[in-house]
């Protein structure tokens, strides 16, 4: 139980067009997911919290504008990339907590985004 | 503020050498959780185990161990008899409490263990 998944895996863009990663929990209904994002060979560094039906909270240094997050549902969240430049090269990952486990965060496999 | 620090960055052992991966922690909180998680190539981070504040006991699953020291706000992980397969980086995480607001993860900046023949 609590499988995190994420689409696409990997994507390749140009630079000045806007990418959508989505998070989804599979066999969980999540009112929190998170959104991390991770240089290589970095850690892992927390970019936003997201609740449904609401709007995300962004930690601090992070453009709202540029990452937008949006969780629709309890199942899916998403983070777009807008206008995407070759810094936002990373891999980004979702995670996702289970209502009954809230001091637990499952996460997803990750996407890595590269921008041309 | 929530600081999770591994000091070690790399770690090279031979296969079926014990390694001891450290963590020192900082928070304000008397509540928190600890969590070590594994990252291997594929990027896919993988949970290992999570610890509440109250309980100090040492925990041991198969090869893993993990000891816990609240006096020196400490979390160390230990690997016995080290595989190749247990090359990956590992990450140890802090959360503060879930006090009805979403429990942030504070990430260490990993150690990576690298485990050759």
């Amino acid at each position: 139980g609590a499988v995190v998944s994420q689409h696409p895996s990997r994507v390749i863009c140009k630079s000045g067009t806007s990418v959508k990663i989505e998070c989804r929990s599979l066999d969980f209904q999540a009112t929190t997911m998170f959104w991390y994002r991770q240089f290589p060979k970095k850690s892992l560094m927390l970019m936003a919290t997201s609740n449904e039906g609401s709007k995300a909270t962004y930690e601090q240094g992070v453009e709202k504008d540029k990452f937008l997050i949006n969780h629709a549902s309890l199942t899916l969240s998403t983070l777009t990339v807008t206008s995407a430049h070759p810094e936002d090269s990373s891999f980004y990952i979702c995670s996702a907590r289970v209502p009954a486990r809230p001091n637990e965060q499952f996460f997803g496999p990750g996407t890595r985004l590269t921008v041309l | 503020a929530q600081k999770v620090t591994q000091a070690q960055t790399e770690i090279s052992v031979v296969e079926k050498e014990d390694v001891t991966l450290d963590c020192v922690y900082e928070t304000r909180d008397t509540t928190y959780y600890l969590f070590w998680y594994k990252q291997p190539p594929s990027g896919e981070l993988v949970f290992l185990i999570r610890r509440n504040s109250f309980d100090e006991q040492n925990e041991i699953s198969g090869r893993y161990s993990w000891n816990f020291q609240k006096s020196t706000s400490s979390f160390n992980f230990t690997i016995t008899a080290s595989q190749v397969v247990d090359s990956a980086v590992y990450f140890c995480a802090l959360s503060e409490s879930f006090t009805g607001t979403a429990s942030k993860l504070t990430f260490g900046t990993g150690t990576r263990l690298q485990v050759t023949l």
